[in-house]
């Protein structure tokens, strides 16, 4: 079946500007995760969604980082005003549900680059 | 504070050879414990995963950990390495917090397989 999908896969954009990155969960998947991979933070949990809730936001690195999920499917990350140490792989990860240890299955990620 | 750490960033093993990656995590209570293995361009993929029991896991791909409480460990193992085997592996600790989780991380061992 169809696994986690995230798009784009690569972004450049220039210091300053909005972006948005979109996941697509595992269908059926009530919980979902964001991450963010850098080379000097390693893999950081950002935000968590129970259906369209973020019960957890405390990864969030500032107020330039929102997240919202609509009909507890689609997701969408925000970086506003996006300066270079935003630069990351940002990871998506979804999981039937929302159970302690419940295996969580990844996207390919959205590489973003910021010039 | 939940932590992991992998000691070592870098192996370089012999294709056919025996392979040990090792993890160490400080947890407060029994850990739900994973490794996932992510090839360059790729997400994370799940080779294993405790929750509870028999302190040997079987894996995906030949690999196998073994859960030690008393060393708060958690190693991954493979007799005979193949060259698909080079990539980062990471392990990983649960957080559960208000019944989810969220994963936290170790650095990751990049693996490098000579022919």
């Amino acid at each position: 079946g169809a696994g986690v999908s995230q798009s784009p896969s690569n972004k450049v954009t220039e210091k300053g500007k909005d972006v948005e990155l979109r996941c697509d969960p595992i269908s059926g998947h009530t919980a979902l995760y964001w991450y963010r991979q850098s080379l000097g933070q390693g893999l950081e949990f950002l935000i968590y969604f129970q259906g369209n809730s973020a019960p957890d936001k405390s990864g969030l690195p500032s107020d330039r980082f929102s997240a919202e999920r609509t009909g507890g499917s689609v997701s969408t990350l925000t970086i506003q005003r996006t300066q270079q140490e935003d630069s990351a792989v940002y990871l998506c990860a979804s999981s039937l549900a929302d159970l302690g240890g419940e295996t969580q299955y990844f996207g390919p990620g959205t590489r973003l680059l910021v010039l | 504070a939940q932590s992991v750490t992998q000691p070592d960033i870098h192996i370089t093993v012999s294709e056919g050879a025996s392979l040990e990656l090792r993890c160490n995590y400080s947890y407060g209570a029994t850990p739900y414990l994973f490794w996932y293995v992510q090839s360059p361009g790729q997400g994370l993929q799940l080779l294993l995963k405790y929750f509870s029991g028999d302190t040997l896991v079987q894996g995906i791909k030949g690999f196998e950990a073994e859960f030690k409480r008393s060393q708060s460990s958690f190693n991954l193992r493979k007799p005979s390495v193949h060259w698909s085997d080079a990539a980062e592996y990471f392990c990983a600790v649960a957080a559960v917090s208000g019944g989810y989780n969220k994963l936290i991380f170790g650095a990751g061992t990049r693996l490098a397989v000579h022919p």
